[in-house]
């Protein structure tokens, strides 16, 4: 069975610069996360969507990130303009309905400059 | 204060030592609690699921204290291959079914 998948897995922008993020999860589950990873922390959520629901969204800086799930299958999360203190690792994960176990991607590996 | 606390280590062992971790949670309310484990550079995995009345899978065991909120993981015969950060997690009965990570406790098994 394939995993999460995610691209890129290496991003390198200039300050100001738009950036985008593709996810797509294991076949079949209908949850999927978007997190953020500071060097040396544990993930933070930023989005959850429930199929093509974005369910929670509290964690998301609106005024410069947004994300989209429209057919409830992939999802890209954008950001728009990118400031240094974004340099992150953005991870996405998926989980069954009804199931806690999630289940990561690579992750993208983002540094703006 | 942050929500899920762990020691950050790193923790250095030798091999076949046992090393213990502990986690600090915030809410009473919380549902479910795991382990999560974390290879430089890579994403997180499910190490295993915390159940109330404690669990074991081979070298590992996990125990839970609802009472003092307080989770624990412990690891015997440390192999080289142990050697990773182990990540407490925890999903808070919000509503919200993400999970609320700790900063991670960075293990190093030396020969």
């Amino acid at each position: 069975e394939a995993g999460v998948v995610q691209s890129p897995r290496y991003k390198i922008i200039e300050k100001k610069q738009p950036v985008a993020f593709w996810c797509n999860p294991i076949s079949g589950h209908n949850t999927l996360y978007w997190y953020l990873q500071n060097l040396g922390q544990g993930p933070e959520l930023l989005i959850r969507y429930e199929n093509e629901e974005a369910v929670d969204d509290s964690q998301l800086p609106k005024d410069r990130f947004s994300a989209e799930r429209l057919k409830g299958v992939d999802s890209t999360l954008k950001i728009q303009p990118a400031e240094l203190g974004d340099s992150a690792v953005y991870l996405c994960a998926s989980s069954a309905s009804g199931q806690e176990t999630q289940y990561f991607g690579p992750g993208t590996r983002l540094l703006v400059l | 204060r942050k929500e899920v606390e762990q020691d950050p280590g790193p923790f250095n062992v030798p091999e076949g030592a046992t090393v213990a971790f502990n986690c600090t949670y915030s809410n009473s309310a919380s549902q479910s609690f795991f382990w999560y484990r974390q290879d430089c550079r890579k994403e997180p995995k499910l190490l295993m699921s915390v159940y109330s009345s404690g669990n074991e899978d081979g070298r590992f065991t996990a125990q839970l204290n609802r009472a003092s909120q307080y989770i624990s993981l412990l690891i015997r015969d440390s192999k080289l291959s142990d050697s990773a950060t182990y990540l407490c997690v925890v999903n808070f009965r919000t509503g919200r079914r993400a999970l609320t990570f700790g900063s991670g406790t960075r293990l190093q098994v030396q020969p």
